[in-house]
């Protein structure tokens, strides 16, 4: 079985820009989570689709936002982009949610001049 | 406020040695709590899920331990292996108000010698 894959891998972008970011769930997976990493600040959680709707919601601005597809693909956006918002984002998805094991992809790693 | 503090930040061992890794949090209302392991430029992999009725969890040479009335967990690695070098964290969910707050620490960085 496939795992749960990000593209791209990697990205560099210029202050002001947006970035569409894509990840492709374990196939039969219908929860799918986006993450940010940075060496200051760690992990933190963005958001979480269930079934083509948002479940839940990190401490992020609006300039970043998701979506999920009816095959429980995801994408994530990010507007306007800011020098903070180079990190590792990190996509991964499980079975449901909640109380299960989440598989995560290996991450896109973004830099914005 | 809701914090997860771990600790060692760092820490280096000799292959085959044994060490253990301390997670302390103030999260509230409790759900469950993650162990994760990452390898550096890859993504997490989970190691262990407990909720607040688990005490241990094992997961081949990693066994988990949770206290929920101390609000500490540990993650202890037996034999180590030089594959066991990578950042181990811990993660604390809470449920409130209909939805989960995913409460991360900052992890405790292993390096295994030979």
């Amino acid at each position: 079985k496939a795992g749960v894959t990000q593209t791209p891998r990697y990205l560099i972008k210029t202050r002001g820009q947006q970035v569409t970011l894509s990840c492709s769930p374990i196939s039969g997976h219908r929860s799918v989570s986006w993450y940010q990493q940075t060496p200051g600040q760690g992990l933190q959680f963005l958001f979480e689709y269930f079934s083509e709707t948002q479940r839940n919601k990190g401490n992020f601005p609006g300039r970043f936002s998701g979506r999920q597809f009816s095959n429980s693909r995801s994408e994530m956006n990010v507007s306007t982009l800011e020098l903070g918002d180079s990190a590792l984002y990190l996509c991964a998805s499980s079975l449901l949610a909640y109380q299960e094991t989440q598989y995560f992809g290996p991450g896109t790693r973004l830099l914005v001049l | 406020k809701n914090q997860v503090e771990q600790s060692p930040q760092s820490l280096i061992i000799l292959e085959g040695k044994n060490c253990t890794l301390q997670c302390n949090y103030t999260v509230s209302p409790f759900s469950n709590l993650r162990w994760y392991k990452q390898d550096t430029g890859r993504g997490p992999v989970s190691l262990t899920i407990m909720t607040f009725s688990e005490n241990t969890k094992s997961n081949g040479r990693y066994t988990a331990t949770l206290d929920a009335d101390t609000k500490q967990s540990s993650l202890h690695i037996t034999a180590s292996q030089l594959s066991d070098s990578a950042s181990y964290i811990c993660v604390v969910s809470a449920w409130a108000s209909g939805t989960y707050k995913y409460i991360f620490g900052t992890g405790t960085r292993l390096k295994v010698l030979a």
